[in-house]
């Protein structure tokens, strides 16, 4: 199986700095079929971006994926205080389908 | 609107089985794959089986493999997961999810709000 590990484990920033979070791959993932979720606590994960770059339907363009092959990087341009929470990746080419082990951003 | 509603979970004795249901709406259930995904408390989203649009296609994540069983109901637009021989680590709670688009290769755009199952003595 595809093994995504992310980094880093948590991500301290001030509302307004730009976040960068990294995914790595251990194969490369077919087709850049990477997405990239948000979860809040006690709330189902949201669908931030997919085909590693493609804003999902109503996610703001502060947030921008990037990346192929076994590299990919979520970017968050300018932190809103609604933006501190949990960051998953997952890859959805190859069954089975697996997430990496996210990625925290919080307030510092 | 698209609407995805877990039932089922609880509290069950190690070795015991339970069965989740997740009942969709505001789409058309029988064109879509979907998939149940866990997190245990504190921890990932892990990835445990999919079914395909009419249910004669499956797989499963190797560490459910054997005990757990996916199927769908077009009829009634349900999903079920039967989850026998039941762990500790198997504690979690239960999201079942939806792809994007009626293709087979699509991330998970709609999400239920999640059911927990615990595994206790």
């Amino acid at each position: 199986e595809i093994v995504l590990t992310q980094s880093p484990d948590t991500l301290s920033l001030s509302p307004g700095e730009r976040a960068t979070l990294s995914c790595r791959a251990s194969q490369s993932v077919t087709s850049s079929y990477l997405a990239w979720y948000q979860q809040k606590p006690g709330q189902a994960p949201r669908l931030l971006i997919y085909g590693a770059s493609s804003r999902a339907t109503g996610i703001p363009d502060r947030f921008s994926g990037s990346g192929s092959g076994t590299d990919f990087t979520l970017t968050i341009s300018r932190l809103e205080p609604e933006d501190f929470a949990l960051y998953y990746c997952q890859q959805y080419g190859t069954s089975p389908w697996t997430f990496g082990q996210g990625t925290k951003v919080e307030i510092k | 609107e698209v609407q995805l509603v877990e039932s089922g979970g609880g509290l069950v004795q190690p070795g015991g089985s339970l069965r989740l249901s997740c009942a969709a709406s505001g789409f058309t259930f029988s064109t879509y794959w979907m998939h149940w995904v866990r997190q245990a408390p504190g921890k990932g989203l892990v990835w445990v089986s999919r079914i395909n649009t009419d249910g004669r296609s499956t797989s499963y994540a190797d560490y459910v493999k054997g005990r757990f069983t996916i199927s769908r109901d077009n009829a009634k637009n349900t999903m079920y997961l039967q989850m026998n021989s039941l762990r500790a680590e198997d504690t979690a709670v239960y999201y079942c999810a939806r792809g994007t688009s009626p293709s087979t290769t699509t991330p998970f755009q709609h999400w239920g709000q999640g059911t927990l199952v615990t595994v206790s003595s």
